[in-house]
């Protein structure tokens, strides 16, 4: 099946900062979504994107499907932005697989 | 307010027991899907389905079982064969097929 990998594993910043998540993915996919679990554990949907460039706020999302990666930028990082963030890709059915997720703290 | 909704939040069984977690949504998606979360890892299909009445195996099918009577519920059994049912279980949906998914805010199952 398919792999997704996500990099770096874990992210320590100070308020802020700037970062770049990465999500790589081992064959062609027919979409792609970026999620951020909080620490109750809910999975909150930040972007769905196959393709091209997309922004909400703070929070943009590129992926370049031919090149099989996506990239999540947080810009001025606030304390809120801390939590878990996940890749997860649609390949042949309609079933997503995920990554290993990103930890990501932000400390004040 | 449309959304997902899971029950119990936390839920506790001895070893031995069947336990059913409870889906619901009222965003009239077609598809609804069962996750597992393990501590550090991402989340791994257990069951999805499609339409009423039908539904088909994830990647980690084995001890549960699942039924799609309503459009709107899509309930979980953990069994007694799930040799390591402790776990974070995820439910969500999507409009059909390759869509976005939707989660609920997950039921916390320890079993001793």
């Amino acid at each position: 099946g398919i792999q997704v990998e996500q990099s770096p594993p874990d992210l320590i910043l100070q308020e802020g900062a700037n970062s770049t998540l990465r999500c790589n993915f081992s064959d062609s996919v027919n979409n792609l979504q970026w999620f951020h679990q909080n620490p109750w554990g809910q999975l909150i949907n930040l972007f769905y994107i196959p393709s091209g460039t997309k922004q909400n706020g703070r929070l943009s999302a590129t992926t370049v499907a031919t090149e099989r990666y996506s990239l999540l930028y947080i810009s001025s990082s606030q304390t809120t932005d801390s939590g878990v963030y996940f890749c997860a890709v649609f390949s042949g059915y309609s079933t997503l697989t995920f990554g290993k997720g990103t930890m990501l703290l932000v400390s004040p | 307010d449309g959304g997902i909704t899971q029950s119990p939040k936390y839920l506790f069984r001895k070893e031995g027991q069947n336990v059913t977690l409870s889906c619901e949504q009222n965003l009239n998606h077609d598809a609804m899907y069962w996750y597992r979360q393990d501590p550090g890892q991402g989340l791994r299909l257990i069951y999805y389905s499609q339409i009423v009445n039908d539904f088909q195996k994830g990647d980690i099918a084995e001890g549960y079982s699942v039924s799609r009577e309503k459009k709107e519920s899509f309930p979980l059994t953990v069994t007694s064969a799930q040799k390591n049912p402790t776990a974070f279980y995820l439910c969500a949906s999507s409009i059909e097929g390759i869509y976005e998914q939707y989660f609920g805010p997950g039921t916390r199952l320890t079993v001793t």
